[in-house]
């Protein structure tokens, strides 16, 4: 079985560019999360999907944060326009829709640098 | 006050040593309770749940203690391969899915 892939897994761009950001999740996992690592904090939750539709979005800082998972299959992740401040490590998780608290299958990230 | 923090570590130990990290939330409505582990540079991994009357696999242990809002993760007979950074995390509330993660504390077993 495929894990959660994630693309890219380095990307260097320049405050005020845009990036996108993608997550392939397991297939057959309806729940699909985005959390992110800034250096020296923890990790921190982003959103969450059930399959298309987000449940909880509570944890996206800003409006130049947008997340889409059309058809409830992949998702992206776009911030735009860049800051500094958006650097960090992007992790994708997924997991089977019950029972609640199933594991998460997180993806091997995608380390971000705004310079 | 942070939702979960733990031993800032690091942590250097002996091959065979036993180590015990801990863990402290700050919602007591929390319901699910887990340590993660995560290698440098890679994707955090499920190492255990955590369950209340207590759990073991293996050589790993894990204690919560919900009047006291904490957490432990036990490791017996330590080996290299278990140098990683531990992760405590909780599901802050009912309902919800959403992973609230501590700092970590950074294990480095040595020969």
């Amino acid at each position: 079985e495929a894990g959660v892939t994630q693309f890219p897994s380095h990307s260097v761009i320049e405050k005020g560019q845009t990036v996108t950001l993608r997550c392939d999740p397991i297939s057959g996992h309806d729940n699909l999360y985005w959390y992110r690592r800034v250096m020296g904090k923890e990790i921190k939750f982003l959103l969450h999907f059930v399959k298309e539709s987000k449940q909880d979005e509570s944890g996206m800082p800003n409006n130049r944060f947008l997340a889409e998972r059309t058809g409830g299959t992949y998702s992206t992740l776009k911030v735009q326009p860049a800051e500094l401040e958006d650097s960090g490590v992007y992790f994708c998780a997924s997991s089977q829709d019950r029972p609640v608290g199933s594991p998460l299958h997180f993806g091997n990230g995608t380390r971000l640098t705004v310079t | 006050r942070k939702e979960v923090e733990q031993d800032p570590g690091p942590f250097n130990v002996p091959e065979g040593a036993t180590v015990a990290f801990n863990c402290t939330y700050s919602n007591s409505a929390s319901q699910s309770f887990f340590w993660y582990r995560q290698d440098c540079r890679k994707e955090p991994k499920l190492l255990m749940s955590v369950y209340s009357s207590g759990n073991e696999d293996g050589r790993f242990t894990a204690q919560l203690n919900r009047a006291s809002q904490y957490i432990s993760l036990l490791i017996r007979d330590s080996k290299l391969s278990d140098s990683a950074t531990y992760l405590c995390v909780v599901i802050p509330q009912g309902g919800s899915e959403k992973l609230v993660f501590g700092k970590g504390t950074k294990l480095t077993v040595n020969p």
